[in-house]
């Protein structure tokens, strides 16, 4: 199994311009998460989804969208980069969710830097 | 906005002592605690979770939770160069229970 995979790894963005990174898990988990994080700093919630065709806000939504029309893909949206959203932006899913004690598969991450 | 806070280190212990990390969290409704190491430039990685008050051990692992007073905690036995890394603290909410929320992170070097 390829667990959470993350594309791209890598991405220089110009200010303004806008990005979906992608995200998508063969676990048939539920539960999917956006983070990211800041340079020595943990992990920040962006977005998460509970199900197909459910998301909700975390943290620090603003700036960002997402969509989940299937269980396996939950693409994150960048719409007008800001140098505020350079970031390592981690995906992570989970099959029954912290209600049923289920920890977090983390992606590889993707560095993205706004200049 | 809940919080969750960690002492943010860097914390150094020798090779072979304890390395005790502290979590406190701000929402009383909190259910799932889970600790995650993360090496540097890596992802988060699962150490264990704790729901229960009281101790729960994983080989050189134990966490320790006490609700009445919002703390979880990590202990370290027999610490190894290999544990140096960052430990995070996540905590779901209390309202929002599909919602995980991690702290800052403590830095920990084991030195040799």
């Amino acid at each position: 199994n390829a667990g959470v995979t993350q594309t791209p790894k890598f991405r220089i963005l110009k200010i303004g311009q806008s990005m979906t990174l992608q995200c998508t898990q063969d676990m048939n988990h539920n539960y999917m998460y956006w983070y990211r994080q800041d340079p020595g700093m943990g992990l920040k919630l962006i977005y998460y989804s509970v199900g197909a065709g459910i998301t909700d806000k975390g943290e620090v939504p603003n700036g960002y969208n997402v969509s989940r029309s299937t269980t396996e893909d939950f693409p994150l949206r960048l719409e007008l980069a800001a140098p505020s959203q350079t970031s390592v932006y981690f995906c992570a899913s989970s099959y029954h969710g912290p209600r049923g004690n289920s920890p977090l598969h983390f992606g590889n991450g993707t560095r993205l830097t706004v200049t | 906005q809940k919080e969750v806070e960690q002492n943010s280190g860097p914390l150094s212990v020798p090779e072979g002592a304890i390395a005790s990390l502290n979590c406190t969290y701000s929402d009383r409704g909190s259910q799932s605690f889970f600790w995650y190491r993360q090496y540097s430039g890596k992802s988060p990685e699962l150490i264990m979770f704790i729901y229960s008050n009281g101790d729960k051990e994983d080989g050189r692992f134990t966490a320790q939770l006490n609700k009445a007073s919002q703390y979880v905690s990590l202990l370290i036995r027999d610490s190894q160069p290999s544990d140096s890394a960052t430990y995070l603290c996540a905590v779901n909410e209390g309202t929002s229970y599909d919602k995980v929320i991690f702290g800052p992170g403590t830095s920990l070097s084991v030195i040799p």
